[in-house]
């Protein structure tokens, strides 16, 4: 079963604000929640974590209803350094006992003019 | 900010080669990672390792893979006899625990071409 899914591609444009919203149905007690941006021939960088409610930091902000089972990275007025792929990652890997990450195929963003 | 560096950034290699590559982690960390992304692909998950052995590692990190941390601030990965399709980006990655709740940093990445 898969860890999160979300969205494999999206578009926008500048100034709008974007939202990429992630399932993780079968998300752990434990779990956070976390997402990362990733730009070609990169590695990937940490944008925001959290684990109920919202969460808001500099860059992004992270929505996540009661029941956990899905939350929404929210980029507010992005610009065409935005393009990049998203990454939603949960926590501790029941299916396979894995502590470490993770990653999925996350969504690429491509914002245009 | 404190930040993983990766050396080197490029390296090409013949198959069949060793090749060491290497990262120093944030300074007060203590858990290590190596992941790698085939051009187009996932990244992958490889190998964690913590207060000197590994503490999990990926089907892919067979025999031919090895980590160390030869002193107090390195910490490698040494690919024994490197085949065609070792060819990829390796990142490695560092955090201060590995509850849910702790961030991973990951480094740049050092890509390896393997020809």
């Amino acid at each position: 079963l898969a860890k999160t899914t979300q969205p494999i591609s999206m578009d926008s444009y500048e100034g709008q604000e974007v939202n990429i919203t992630c399932s993780h149905n079968n998300i752990a007690t434990n779990d956070y929640i976390t997402w990362y941006q990733q730009f070609p021939s990169q590695g990937p960088r940490f944008i925001i974590q959290g684990y109920k409610t919202k969460v808001t930091n500099e860059v992004a902000s992270l929505f996540i209803p009661a029941d956990r089972k899905s939350s929404t990275l929210s980029l507010p007025r992005v610009s065409l350094s935005d393009t990049a792929v998203y990454y939603c990652l949960v926590g501790d890997n029941e299916d396979t006992g894995r502590r470490a990450l993770t990653f999925g195929s996350g969504t690429r963003l491509q914002v245009q003019p | 900010e404190p930040e993983v560096t990766q050396t080197p950034s490029h390296q090409v290699t013949q198959m069949g080669q060793e090749v060491i590559l290497r990262c120093v982690p944030i300074s007060n960390h203590l858990y290590f990672y190596w992941y790698r992304q085939i051009l187009g692909q996932k990244v992958e998950f490889l190998v964690s390792f913590y207060n000197n052995e590994i503490s999990e590692k990926s089907e892919i990190f067979d025999d031919q893979f090895s980590v160390e941390r030869p002193d107090g601030s390195n910490f490698t990965l040494k690919i024994r006899s490197t085949k065609l399709e070792d060819s990829a980006m390796y990142f490695c990655a560092s955090s201060e625990t590995d509850n849910s709740g702790n961030t991973i940093y990951f480094g740049e990445g050092s890509w390896l071409t393997v020809v």
